[in-house]
Formats: C-alpha cells, structure tokens, sequence
C-alpha cells in the first residue's frame, strides 16, 4: 500500500537559511499534519491542513509557514533557521472525519 | 486540552517475558487514545487505537491495550516480548473532534535475550 512520502530525508542547513519540506500524502486523504520531533523527545504537533485550509495550528514559530496544494501534497517553509530548528519533521495524512494518522519517515533537518 | 502521560521512560524485559508499558490519560471526555511504535531512525507506525468502541483492542504485532475509564489508563501489553520489540512506544492522544495528536514522551523497550 502507498504510505506518505517525505523528502527529502536528511537535510542540512547553516544558521539563517531556509529550508523547505515537502510532504506527499496517501492517495485520497485530504488531510496533513505536521509535526517536529526533537532529539529525544516526543512529536510536537506544528500545523494542519484539510482541503488546502489551515485547520489547526500548535507551536510553530512565526518564522515558518506551511502551505496544502491543489493535489494535497504540502510544504513546510522555514527561514531564518536557527540550531534549535534541528529535529525529525514528519508528516502524517488522512482522510477527514476518521482517527488514524499514518505517518512519514520523516526529514531529517540539521541546522549547523 | 487532551494530554498523556507515560509512566518510565526506559523499560528492560527479558526475551519472552510480559512486556507492559504505562499511559494516562487526562481529557475531559472520552478521548481517541493510540500507541505508535518508533524505530531508530524510521517513522511513527500505529500499532493501535481506542475509539470508543471495544475497551480491549488487539493491535499489530501481537500488542493489545484495554481502555480503562475508571483509572484513565490505555496500558499497552504483549504476553511474550521479541527481539525485535526493541524500539521506542509513544502514546498518544486526540479529541472526537480535534484530530492533532498530543503524545507521551515515549518509553523506550530494551529486550535481553
């Protein structure tokens, strides 16, 4: 069965560029959510989208934007990156109005 | 706000042993409760979920957890531990309505063979 693609899978940045993560979702889920997982802690949900609407929206910073495109596929923009930035970024997808997240391999972003 | 938390951060079984990991939750009303199991280096994969159904659900891999209003727990257990059930076991939580996942700080299994 297809799963949710992430790329690209590792990443590394200096101080104060940018990144973009992008997330391809299982077909026909109309749902994303994005989450950053520090080292050695647990998920932290980031920001959701459900038909190329935000729908919810937790601890991301003002420095990082996230869009959903037309074929649900979505991107997490970041700039100004700091070393505290580093972290696992996943991406989980689903079909509106049912429970079950499925998640991504995750990126990889290391900030030096 | 729907919120967990998972008793021991590190657990340590023998091969064939019980494994039993701890998490409770604290809602305001029933909520959906899952357990995702994480690889080194890999991503989240559900093992299982309580949606208000059956208090006792039957996951992947042999692993099974029972809802417990009275004591706000989803314990997660499997009867006889595996080499390979070494990995770190996050529990999480949603609402009916509010699907984000809020999860546990995760408990990491080490299995001795």
């Amino acid at each position: 069965a297809a799963g949710v693609i992430q790329s690209p899978r590792h990443l590394i940045k200096e101080k104060r560029e940018t990144a973009t993560l992008k997330c391809y979702p299982i077909p026909r889920h109309d749902t994303v959510y994005w989450y950053q997982q520090g080292p050695g802690q647990d998920p932290q949900f980031l920001i959701s989208f459900y038909e190329k609407m935000q729908s919810d929206k937790g601890s991301i910073p003002d420095r990082f934007s996230a869009q959903q495109f037309s074929d649900y596929h979505s991107e997490l923009n970041m700039s100004s990156l700091e070393l505290g930035d580093s972290a696992l970024y996943f991406c989980a997808s689903s079909k509106r109005g049912l429970d079950t997240q499925y998640f991504g391999p995750g990126t990889r972003l290391t900030v030096l | 706000a729907q919120s967990v938390t998972q008793l021991g951060s590190h657990v340590s079984v023998s091969e064939g042993a019980l494994v039993l990991l701890r998490c409770n939750y604290s809602s305001s009303v029933p909520p959906y409760l899952f357990w995702y199991v994480q690889y080194p280096n890999q991503g989240l994969q559900l093992l299982l979920k309580y949606t208000s159904a059956a208090t006792l659900v039957k996951g992947i891999n042999g692993f099974e957890a029972e809802f417990k209003k009275s004591e706000t727990s989803f314990h997660l257990t499997k009867p006889s531990a595996h080499m390979s059930d070494a990995a770190e076991y996050f529990c999480a939580v949603s609402g009916v309505n509010d699907y984000k996942l809020s999860f546990g700080a995760g408990t990491t299994v080490t299995v001795r063979a």
